[in-house]
């Protein structure tokens, strides 16, 4: 089945615990993104990349770093996460980051800071 | 002014009816345009893609183009109560880099 995959679900985590969100794809898609999404701002791109070795922020990287040394994989990680984190993530992937394909995303890592 | 705008709602709408959802964005060299929908709890869940102006079909669903006027909409016809859930529109940017950037939803509920 194609799909994107996040794990973990649900994270609790304390202030500046280091932490990772795993984020995979099957369908040999080229674009990699991820959101996160808060009541009343919507979804907000935190950063993207084009294919592997190739990313870029989105517009709200500050606090998160990202690398994509497969394909497939694009973890999100958080270096020192702060309780203005808490949020719900999506990853998302497309074919292509141009044209008309849009993005498949994940299940969502609901994550809290406490 | 925001990117991509859509009225929050709720919007209410009678089962078996047409439901008209509307977004407008600001970018005029706007390439490509989707509308996810998203139930409580979940994740978004593209139904329709549109890049050209005019009308798309897919079954009870139409996407509906306007350049010119930087507007899009999607029509539910049969309105069922299924369909309640959060509607979002997106616009891909064209840039050197493209990206997709969302509205804030219009929550939609069909009542029986």
């Amino acid at each position: 089945e194609a799909q994107v995959t996040q794990n973990p679900r649900y994270l609790i985590t304390v202030t500046g615990k280091k932490l990772t969100v795993t984020c995979s794809q099957n369908m040999n898609h080229e674009y990699m993104s991820w959101y996160r999404q808060d009541p009343g701002l919507g979804l907000r791109q935190i950063y993207y990349s084009m294919n592997v070795e190739v990313t870029d922020k989105g517009d709200v990287p500050e606090g998160y770093k990202v690398s994509r040394k497969e394909k497939r994989n694009f973890p999100l990680i958080l270096e020192s996460p702060s309780p203005n984190q808490t949020s719900l993530y999506f990853c998302a992937s497309s074919l292509s980051g141009q044209g008309v394909y849009g993005y498949t995303f994940g299940s969502g890592t609901r994550l809290t800071v406490v | 002014q925001k990117e991509v705008e859509q009225n929050s709602g709720p919007l209410s709408v009678p089962e078996g009816a047409i439901a008209s959802l509307n977004c407008t964005y600001s970018d005029r060299v706007s390439q490509s345009f989707f509308w996810y929908r998203q139930y409580s709890g979940k994740s978004p869940e593209l139904i329709m893609s549109i890049y050209s102006n005019g009308d798309k079909e897919d079954g009870r669903f139409t996407a509906q183009l306007n350049k010119a006027s930087q507007y899009v909409s999607l029509l539910i016809r049969d309105s069922q109560p299924s369909d309640s859930a959060t509607y979002l529109c997106a616009v891909r940017i064209y840039s050197s880099a493209s990206k997709i950037i969302f509205g804030s939803g219009t929550r939609l509920s069909i009542r029986p």
